[in-house]
Formats: structure tokens, C-alpha cells, sequence
């Protein structure tokens, strides 16, 4: 069965720093992977997500990912974090062919520090 | 753009009693679904339904029921309430069951006393 892992529960960064949130998954065939992120008291809303092609994906506000097969891994990235960033950020696992079934990472809370 | 909605926002219930959480989508969506989220632990797919009247069991459904009666609505019932618990409740929907977006609800927040 697919799984994911996000290693770092709680990750503090200063504003202007750059940003890599880990993500590792456990998938035999071809992952569609994705990133969400869920503000305070909001839903989950998506980030990028990865169907297989080009290894590095663009998201919203600044964000991208990318694909490594090699090392079962979809890392999440900013090149300058914002006060507006600090959430809760989930990576997740679709096996291909499923209904949409999800699987999530237990998450990772960014806080941003002046 | 479309919303979906989740009442109550929050709820406390007592050990044993049976409890339901509502979930509207106005996106003409055919797909919902239940997760319950727990600090630390992610989302676990609890039920999910692709269709008006159709039901599937996710990886949670134990103890849990949920009633998909017309297209835009589906709710979840827990079926006997577990002294201590604490969890977020999330519906979602997506257009089918392909490689659609799924969106979520902003969830409610369960406490049992």
C-alpha cells in the first residue's frame, strides 16, 4: 500500500529565507503527488501537483516541487518565505487508476519568524 | 468557483451519543468525502461517495455511518461518540474519479466530554 512520510513536524524559518519542506512516499507504479497547504481554521487547498512529465512543478505564490524517483521524494520549495505562508503543509499520494483516493503525510507546521 | 459548507463548525457530544456532521457542495460535484483529521497523524479517508445514494468505505469507516441522498449533500453520523475524542471532520468533493482537483470544506472540529 502506498504511504507518505513528512519528517519534520514543525519547521521555523525567518521571513526573506528560503524554504524545503520534505516529503518521501512508499508507491509501486507511477505516484501523482501533490501538495496542499490548510491556513488557520481553512480547509486544505492545493498547492501544485506533480502528474508524471517534468520533475519540477510550479504552484501558487511562489511555491514548486520536485519529483525524484531515484529517491522516492517530492520536496517542497519557496526562494523567500512570506509571514502569509505560515500553515500547515500536507504532501499527498494518489495511486494512478484509483477513484481519487488521497493518501496524506501527517503534515508539517511552517512558522515564519520576523 | 463553488463553496462547500460543513455544519456545525463545532460540536461537543457525550460519550455514546450519536452525532452528525452535514456537508453541502455547490459545485455540481459527483464525488464527496469524509476524512478526519488528527493532530499529527494527517487526513484517513473515512467514507466516500460517487454518486447520489452510493456509498464506499474508506480506511476509517468503523463506526462511522453516512447517508449520500441527494447529489449536493452528504453527511456522516458517528454512530456512538468516544469519551476524550478530539478530531477535525473534513468533507471534500471532485468532479468524478479521475485526475480531477479534489477541494475540502473548513471542517468541523469534534470534542467529546
Amino acid at each position: 500500500a502506498q504511504s507518505v512520510t513528512q519528517p519534520d513536524a514543525r519547521v521555523t524559518v525567518s521571513e526573506g529565507a528560503s524554504l524545503q519542506l520534505r516529503c518521501k512516499y512508499s508507491y509501486f507504479g507511477t505516484p501523482y503527488l501533490f501538495w496542499y497547504v490548510q491556513y488557520p481554521r481553512q480547509g486544505l487547498q492545493l498547492l501544485l501537483k506533480y502528474y508524471p512529465g517534468d520533475p519540477v512543478v510550479q504552484g501558487v505564490n511562489g511555491f514548486e516541487a520536485e519529483f525524484s524517483k531515484s529517491n522516492s521524494s517530492f520536496h517542497l520549495r519557496k526562494a523567500s518565505v512570506h509571514w502569509s505562508d505560515w500553515a500547515v503543509y500536507f504532501c499527498a499520494v494518489r495511486v494512478s487508476g484509483s477513484f481519487n483516493k488521497l493518501t496524506f503525510g501527517a503534515g508539517t507546521r511552517l512558522a515564519v519568524c520576523p | 468557483g463553488g463553496i462547500i459548507t460543513q455544519t456545525p463548525k463545532f460540536l461537543i457530544g457525550q460519550e455514546g451519543q450519536k452525532l452528525t456532521l452535514k456537508c453541502q457542495q455547490n459545485f455540481n460535484h459527483d464525488t464527496m468525502y469524509w476524512y478526519r483529521q488528527d493532530s499529527g497523524k494527517g487526513l484517513r479517508l473515512i467514507y466516500y461517495s460517487i454518486t447520489e445514494n452510493d456509498l464506499q468505505k474508506g480506511d476509517l469507516s468503523e463506526g462511522y455511518d453516512a447517508s449520500r441522498e441527494k447529489k449536493s449533500s452528504f453527511s456522516l453520523t458517528v454512530t456512538s461518540a468516544q469519551k476524550n475524542e478530539m478530531a477535525v471532520f473534513l468533507c471534500a468533493s471532485s468532479m468524478g474519479t479521475g485526475d480531477t482537483e479534489v477541494f475540502f470544506g473548513k471542517g468541523t472540529r469534534l470534542t467529546v466530554v
